[in-house]
């Protein structure tokens, strides 16, 4: 299985400033035949279901703010806050889906510093 | 508009036996493969099991292999998730989630359903 790890657990950043969150995999997540990273990234808010924000690394999911960018290949990713509002305090997930089983990350929680 | 509605959830023994379901509208159904997720208390997220649009291609996660089956009925456009022998660590929100159209990402979630397994 393909082991996701995200870096870190917990952050807290000022309103306004930049929130970075990373993601590394045990293995490739990159597919050679297409040169497209198997990589997305997921919202969580207190309640309520994942959402999808990003898909292949670094494209953005309809309607999902720019402020929001995916970064990375390979085994290693980025997901970049570059303007944290408030309505951002959430857990942040990334989702492998270049092999089965997929995989999570165990989580990021972000809040307000 | 999207929706997915999970369905079925509830308080079981352990060894006992669910089953879950997911009404989906808003979205081609049958076009999409569907996958179960499921979060135990406080936990992240655990990728359950997932059928490819025609019904014939399934897969699980090796934690619930040969416990649950899932499966789908696209012309009434339900997902379904029938769990047994069921265990303590199969407590969960339960999450339907359909596919994006292009990749394997999961675009389209329902609000999940609570299972809980004690005695």
């Amino acid at each position: 299985d393909i082991v996701m790890t995200q870096s870190p657990d917990s952050l807290a950043v000022s309103l306004g400033e930049r929130a970075t969150i990373r993601c590394k995999s045990s293995q490739t997540v990159l597919y050679s035949s297409d040169n497209n990273n198997y990589l997305a990234w997921y919202q969580q808010k207190a309640g309520q279901p994942p959402k999808l924000l990003i898909y292949w690394a670094s494209t953005r999911e309809s309607g999902v703010p720019d402020r929001f960018s995916g970064s990375g290949s390979g085994t290693d990713f980025t997901l970049t806050i570059s303007s944290l509002q408030a309505e951002d305090v959430a857990v942040y997930y990334c989702h492998q889906y270049y092999g089965t089983p997929h995989t999570f990350g165990q989580g990021t929680k972000l809040e307000i510093k | 508009e999207v929706q997915l509605e999970e369905s079925g959830g509830g308080l079981v023994q352990p060894g006992g036996s669910l089953r879950l379901s997911c009404a989906a509208s808003g979205f081609t159904f049958s076009s999409h493969a569907m996958t179960w997720v499921r979060q135990a208390p406080g936990q992240g997220l655990e990728w359950v099991s997932t059928v490819f649009p025609g019904g014939d291609n399934t897969y699980y996660a090796d934690s619930v292999k040969g416990r649950f089956t899932i499966s789908r009925d696209n012309s009434k456009n339900t997902l379904d998730l029938q769990m047994n022998s069921l265990r303590a660590d199969d407590t969960a929100i339960y999450y339907c989630a359909g596919y994006c159209s292009s990749t394997n990402c999961y675009r389209y979630w329902g609000r999940g359903t609570l299972v809980t397994v004690s005695s």
